[in-house]
């Protein structure tokens, strides 16, 4: 497989479940992201990866935790989830988080549509 | 950066040209990044300008003026398949961490 790919595609969890979301780059890229996209709203950051360190958490509910193992996998862990939470749920990766030439980049998974009941 | 304004929506025939506008705040700025976004689909990178000018790919094109915070996104001899929305996003770098504003998204349909 090529570029970033993201498991499920689709999720319907009720309020008390746990899940987790997927993502996995294939780009050798050394960054990774998660974002939020609900309708009429713009992408919103969650989570910033560089080298498996968090570098960025945008004021994310704890509800959503992120894991790392590695530079290729990021994964969001979620548990006691709102309605409002559900949303298209997307991952991105960049070779770099700046440099120029490019390098920061994203490129994105196809997402996971979550609905939260 | 951040603070991207850019239209909801445009209509434009099949063939024609279009211009999609994108304004930012000009502190932190570091590149100014269009996507496409089908619906339903992740976006897909089109294009990444970091100095002023025109960079053009194919029947797209983009342009930065930096000093005045200003971009836009010129789609030439249009296709059905260009209706899409399209993302204008600015890398803000501040306080040592980097990241990547989007807009709302300018949502362009294309017609016979």
């Amino acid at each position: 497989e090529t570029g970033v790919t993201q498991t499920p595609r689709h999720l319907v969890m009720g309020m008390t479940n746990k899940k987790s979301l997927k993502c996995e780059q294939h780009l050798g890229h050394n960054a990774m992201y998660w974002y939020k996209q609900s309708a009429k709203k713009p992408l919103e950051l969650m989570f910033v990866y560089n080298f498996k360190e968090q570098t960025e958490n945008n004021s994310v509910p704890s509800r959503f935790s992120p894991e790392c193992p590695n530079s290729s996998h990021l994964f969001l862990h979620l548990h006691t989830l709102q309605p409002e939470d559900s949303a298209l749920y997307l991952c991105a990766s960049s070779q770099d988080l700046a440099g120029g030439q490019g390098a920061e980049t994203q490129y994105f998974g196809p997402g996971t549509r979550l609905l939260v009941l | 950066g951040q603070n991207i304004d850019q239209p909801t929506e445009m209509t434009a025939t099949e063939g024609a040209i279009v211009q999609i506008n994108c304004t930012y705040q000009t502190s932190g700025f570091n590149g100014l990044f269009w996507y496409q976004q089908h619906a339903g689909e992740a976006p897909t990178f089109l294009s990444y300008n970091v100095l002023d000018g025109l960079e053009e790919k194919g029947r797209f094109s983009s342009f930065l003026s930096r000093s005045k915070g200003y971009s836009y996104l010129l789609l030439k001899e249009l296709q059905m398949k260009d209706s899409a929305s399209y993302l204008c996003a600015d890398l803000y770098s501040g306080a040592g961490s980097y990241q990547l504003t989007f807009g709302k998204g300018t949502k362009l349909s294309v017609i016979p």
